[in-house]
């Protein structure tokens, strides 16, 4: 049993489309991230979220405390949006991690 | 990057090796994570320091130690390397409190054991 789970696992869009990735957790959080990793690259962290939501460019986060969900929006997709996002939840003792949702962004 | 370094970032060995992994941290944080990342999973904890020579398992911990003689250094050793040890391991630290906590990455190590 995983205490994140993300959907989709993957996802193609097209340039300028708006992108919804989901994550559902099961555990009581104190904060949840969302991360972006690129090929071959690092991990980033993009935001930290509480409750509401937080925006950054083109980028959106919303979290729902209640129903243990958070998504994260792009708007205006753009292929160098191409990466993996990570959904990330800290229990106050430890972080899990979501398996990734892969986004390629076609020109 | 928080200060993070990875040493080495590429790596193949052979089974029944062993393999020591390096992480540097420049911010004097206290708390340093090691963790693996394997296709079809999220990233799994496998040891982690919250301080000078105070460290403790994570959930895949089995065939690695580990040890932190200075704030700085967190070291990761595979004592007799396995095939199943082939994965990307990264190296974190944790900065800031409460739900203003966060981890940053190192830029990971790539282990190959043939």
């Amino acid at each position: 049993k995983n205490e994140v789970e993300q959907s989709p696992q993957n996802l193609t869009a097209q340039e300028g489309e708006f992108i919804t990735i989901n994550c559902s957790y099961s555990v009581g959080i104190s904060a949840l991230h969302w991360l972006q990793q690129h090929p071959g690259g690092g991990i980033v962290s993009l935001f930290m979220l509480s409750s509401g939501k937080k925006k950054h460019g083109r980028l959106i986060a919303t979290i729902n405390i209640q129903e243990k969900h958070s998504s994260l929006h792009i708007t205006a997709s753009h292929p160098r949006d191409s990466a993996v996002y990570i959904c990330a939840v800290n229990t106050g003792n430890q972080f899990y991690f979501g398996t990734g949702t892969s986004l390629t962004v076609i020109p | 990057d928080a200060g993070i370094t990875q040493s080495p970032r590429h790596k193949v060995t052979e089974t029944g090796t062993p393999v020591t992994l390096r992480c540097h941290q420049t911010e004097n944080h206290r708390y340093m994570y090691w963790y693996r990342q394997d296709p079809g999973h999220g990233l799994r904890l496998i040891h982690y320091s919250y301080g000078v020579k105070d460290t403790d398992k994570g959930e895949v911990s089995d065939g690695y130690s580990v040890s932190r003689s200075k704030t700085e250094d967190f070291l990761l050793t595979l004592e007799s390397a396995t095939s199943s040890q082939t994965s990307v391991y990264f190296c974190a630290i944790r900065s800031g409190t409460g739900n203003q906590e966060t981890q940053y990455f190192g830029p990971g190590t790539r282990l190959l054991v043939l």
